[in-house]
């Protein structure tokens, strides 16, 4: 079955510093992974996705994932943390067809000055 | 490029009351998602629309919440009758393409419908 889970609910850095946040995933086929930003009362906004191409992948406002399949893992990263990557991130997993999409209970992000 | 609409933003409700969801997707998507989304979690997709076709609905409870597109454009998503445990954001989304695997492809999502069941 397909699962996708997020290592910590919430994650403190202080502006500047490097952004990680965690997913680990299990899928018992090739699988097509997703970040998501949700900012307060907003929808979701894609930030990168992973669709079997290239494992480093770039995305948006300066961050960037890796798959590595040994390690079941799609870390989200991003060198320099700012103010307004304030946000709720949600990693998904898909498969198959369509947009049969599980994601993961999200990590909120803060960022202290 | 207008985003896609939902109305209300905010719905308070008794339980056993009805409620329906209003949304208006990007012009010309043909593919439209509707999420539940309960607090501390991440969205559970409901239903799937390919134009005013049913492509998913596995997650649909389909007892008490029921959808429709009928003209393949905008949709609404109808609790009836409402239970606590629907209290939620509700997510609309929509997408130029059913496959949302290739490059190309990205779901675009409205701001959500909030709903207090009490």
């Amino acid at each position: 079955a397909q699962s996708v889970t997020q290592l910590g609910s919430h994650v403190s850095v202080s502006e500047g510093a490097l952004v990680l946040l965690r997913c680990n995933y299990s899928s018992s086929v090739p699988p097509y992974l997703f970040w998501y930003v949700q900012y307060p009362n907003q929808g979701l906004q894609l930030l990168l996705k992973y669709t079997s191409a290239a494992t480093l992948v770039k995305g948006i406002n300066g961050f960037e994932a890796e798959f590595k399949k040994s390690e079941t893992s799609f870390h989200l990263t991003k060198p320099s943390a700012h103010m307004s990557d304030a946000a709720e991130y949600f990693c998904a997993v898909s498969f198959g067809g369509g947009f049969k999409t599980i994601f993961g209970a999200g990590t909120r992000l803060f960022v202290k000055a | 490029e207008a985003g896609v609409a939902q109305s209300p933003r905010y719905k308070i409700i008794e339980k056993r009351q009805s409620v329906a969801f209003w949304c208006n997707p990007i012009s010309g998507h043909a593919t439209l998602y509707w999420y539940q989304q309960i607090l501390g979690q991440g969205p559970k997709l409901l239903i799937q629309f390919q134009n005013n076709g049913v492509v998913d609905d596995s997650q649909l409870p389909k007892d008490r919440f029921s959808a429709e597109r009928l003209k393949g454009v905008d949709s609404t998503l109808k609790i009836q009758p409402a239970k606590l445990e629907d209290s939620a954001v509700y997510l609309c989304a929509s997408s130029s393409e059913a496959d949302l695997l290739t490059d190309e492809a990205e779901a675009f999502f409205g701001q959500g419908t909030r709903l207090t069941v009490v």
